[in-house]
């Protein structure tokens, strides 16, 4: 049973356009919630969190949004850049826990 | 500041033979996990250490699977013995706990094939 779901396995945005990657969850416990972006042959880093008290986190041209009450959140990159092309992992995790649960995550590209 | 060093990069072994993967943290996360990621999949939780100690290795195939971490710092995972299934790019990550517990740090991984 897949805790967190990235429905989407792929996305091609052009370039200067708005990216908008989407995640579900199903556990109500979830209540920390990251993204990570993966370049081939690299591993995960890091790119934005939100904790659950929030439902908006900006950082620069990433914004994740969190509406909690539908177990839902999402990732936009304005304005969307070639190097911005990767795979987006949407990963959640709770108080206490150290565990990361990640999506199957979604391969964008950034058409120039 | 260097990040998670691991190696080898890549690994092929045929099925039956014993394989090592080394992991170096970033240096003061006492945190360090092992991941597993198949293709097309997201990274799964196979151990976690605090320093020295293996808190959460309830994901690892302990039948075949063994991991230590010496002295707190550099870490090994150990498959023996290897089995196709067990193909995949094994990633250790780290972090620092007390600060920012749910941000880990990756390293490169290591791709793994079993022929």
């Amino acid at each position: 049973d897949q805790q967190v779901k990235q429905n989407s396995p792929s996305l091609s945005v052009q370039e200067g356009r708005i990216s908008i990657l989407n995640c579900d969850y199903t556990n109500s416990m979830f209540d920390y919630f990251l993204w990570y972006k993966k370049y081939p042959a690299e591993g995960p880093t890091f790119l934005i969190s939100i904790s659950s008290i929030k439902d908006k986190n900006e950082d620069g041209r990433f914004t994740v949004f969190l509406n909690k009450s539908a177990k839902h959140l999402s990732l936009h990159i304005v304005p969307s850049q070639p190097g911005d092309s990767a795979v987006y992992f949407c990963a959640a995790s709770w108080a206490g826990s150290y565990q990361l649960t990640f999506g199957k995550g979604t391969k964008l590209s950034v058409i120039p | 500041e260097a990040g998670v060093v691991q190696s080898p990069r890549y690994k092929i072994i045929e099925k039956k033979q014993p394989v090592a993967f080394w992991c170096n943290p970033i240096s003061g996360h006492n945190t360090l996990y092992w991941y597993r990621q198949n293709l097309g999949q997201g990274p799964e939780l196979l151990i976690r250490y605090e320093n020295e100690e293996a808190v959460d290795d309830s994901q690892l195939p302990k039948d075949r699977f063994s991991a230590e971490r010496l002295k707190g710092v550099d870490s090994t995972l150990k498959i023996q013995p290897a089995e196709l299934g067990d193909s995949a790019v094994y990633l250790c990550a780290s972090s620092f706990s007390g600060v920012s517990t749910y941000e880990q740090y990756f390293g490169p991984g290591t791709r793994l094939t079993v022929t």
